[in-house]
């Protein structure tokens, strides 16, 4: 069973630049979480998608943004890049709603410049 | 919002011995508490988890342990091996969705 899959694993950005992140849940999962990780802040939880719907949203500006698929392959977007938003962003699917097991992805790192 | 907290930051054990990271969590509603092992260029990877009708749970080497009334959960590791060198992350959520509360982390090496 193939696990999450999030693409791209690297990318270089420079601020103002906007960066789409793809991620792709275990077969059968319908709900996928999003979280931001940095050395400072630890994991932050910035949304969660089921049924092509967010449910649940973290404290961040705007400037993020995601959507769900009717697949649930997810992709989060965050436009006008700025240097603090350089993290591992990490994606999470899990079975349905409510708090089951996440199952994590590797992540996309991405370094703003 | 639920705020948790853990300790150490850093542990260094010897093969074998155990070693323990706290939890501590605010919210009183939080029900679940999972722990995550994140290896090097790797996403955190469940490695237990319990509930709050429960107050304790060990699968083989590797134990938590709940209070609900301190409002604390440890994990324990036992004969402890290198490749459980890595960083443990403990996290709070409600049962009503996937918002996970994480701790900062606790780096664990364990020297040969």
């Amino acid at each position: 069973k193939a696990g999450v899959t999030q693409t791209p694993r690297y990318l270089i950005k420079t601020r103002g630049q906007q960066v789409t992140l793809s991620c792709s849940p275990i077969s059968g999962h319908r709900s996928v979480s999003w979280y931001q990780q940095t050395p400072g802040q630890g994991l932050q939880f910035l949304f969660e998608y089921f049924s092509e719907t967010q449910r649940n949203k973290g404290n961040f500006p705007g400037r993020f943004s995601g959507r769900q698929f009717s697949n649930s392959r997810s992709e989060m977007n965050v436009s006008t890049l700025e240097l603090g938003d350089s993290a591992l962003y990490l994606c999470a699917s899990s079975p349905v709603g409510g708090a089951n097991v996440l199952t994590f992805g590797a992540g996309s790192r991405l370094t703003v410049l | 919002g639920e705020n948790v907290e853990q300790h150490p930051s850093t542990l260094s054990v010897q093969e074998g011995d155990s070693a323990v990271i706290k939890c501590t969590y605010s919210d009183s509603a939080s029900n679940y508490f999972p722990w995550y092992k994140q290896e090097l260029g790797k996403g955190p990877q469940l490695i237990i988890d319990i509930r709050s009708n429960v107050g304790e749970k060990k699968d083989q080497r590797i134990a938590v342990t709940l209070n609900k009334t301190a409002k604390h959960f440890s994990l324990h590791i036992t004969e402890t091996q290198p490749e459980d060198s890595a960083v443990y992350f403990c996290a709070a959520t409600l049962n009503t969705g996937n918002q996970f509360y994480f701790g900062t982390g606790t780096s664990l090496t364990v020297i040969p």
